[in-house]
């Protein structure tokens, strides 16, 4: 089985801020890999897919980057509405998704 | 407008079934795959299986293989989830969603239902 294993569990940040989460594959997944934002008590949203194509309706600021083992997902400049879990999904073989980062306000 | 609704909150007694639905509507259901996924409470994602709407393929990963079946019904633009012999563990909520398939791979999951609440309980 794949593992991902993203990095950091918490990030503290404040609006405006320039942040960047970590996703790390237990072996070469190319670039099939998604990232999604979850908030409280709904479903995921899926922000970036393929690694870097960002999903229709999706602001800007989000970007992805990566492939083979190593990705990041950054948001460029921080808003209200970006503090929430952000999940990364490989689906290269069956499907596995990290442990989620939690976005907090600092 | 696409959507995926899901059957009601669920409680169970240990060693008992559940099965979850989950209906399609704004898109042709044959031309997408649905997956589960399930959220224990606090905890993160877990994917628990996957279908092609179209050709009745499944998979299901090692730790849930015969006690997973994922089902669909064409004419009624839904699918099913039978999880058997429940435990507490399996408390969560369990979500479907939709993926872009190109018969037996898939891509990101770009639409998912609204949850379905599964309590196990004595």
């Amino acid at each position: 089985d794949i593992q991902m294993t993203q990095s950091p569990s918490t990030l503290s940040a404040s609006v405006g801020d320039r942040v960047t989460i970590t996703c790390r594959a237990s072996q070469s997944i190319s670039t099939w890999l998604a990232w999604y934002q979850q908030k409280p008590g709904k479903a995921p949203n899926l922000l970036i897919y393929k690694a870097s194509s960002l999903e229709s309706g999706v602001p800007s600021r989000f970007s992805g980057s990566g492939s083979g083992t190593e990705f990041t997902l950054t948001i460029s400049s921080l808003q209200p509405d970006d503090f929430a879990t952000y999940y990364c999904q490989q689906y290269i073989s069956y499907s596995t998704f990290g442990q989620g980062t939690r976005l907090e306000i600092k | 407008q696409v959507h995926l609704v899901q059957s009601g909150a669920e409680v169970k007694r240990p060693g008992a079934s559940v099965k979850v639905s989950c209906k399609a509507s704004g898109y042709t259901f044959s031309t997408y795959a649905i997956h589960w996924v399930r959220q224990a409470p606090g905890q993160g994602l877990e994917w628990m299986g996957w279908i092609n709407a179209g050709n009745g393929y499944t998979k299901y990963p090692q730790r849930f293989l015969g006690r997973v079946t994922i089902t669909r019904d064409t004419s009624a633009s839904t699918a099913y989830m039978v999880l058997s012999s429940l435990r507490s563990e399996d408390t969560s909520v369990y979500y479907c969603a939709r993926a872009p398939t190109s018969g037996y791979s898939f891509d990101a999951f770009d639409m998912w239902g609204q949850g379905t609440m599964v309590t196990v309980s004595s």
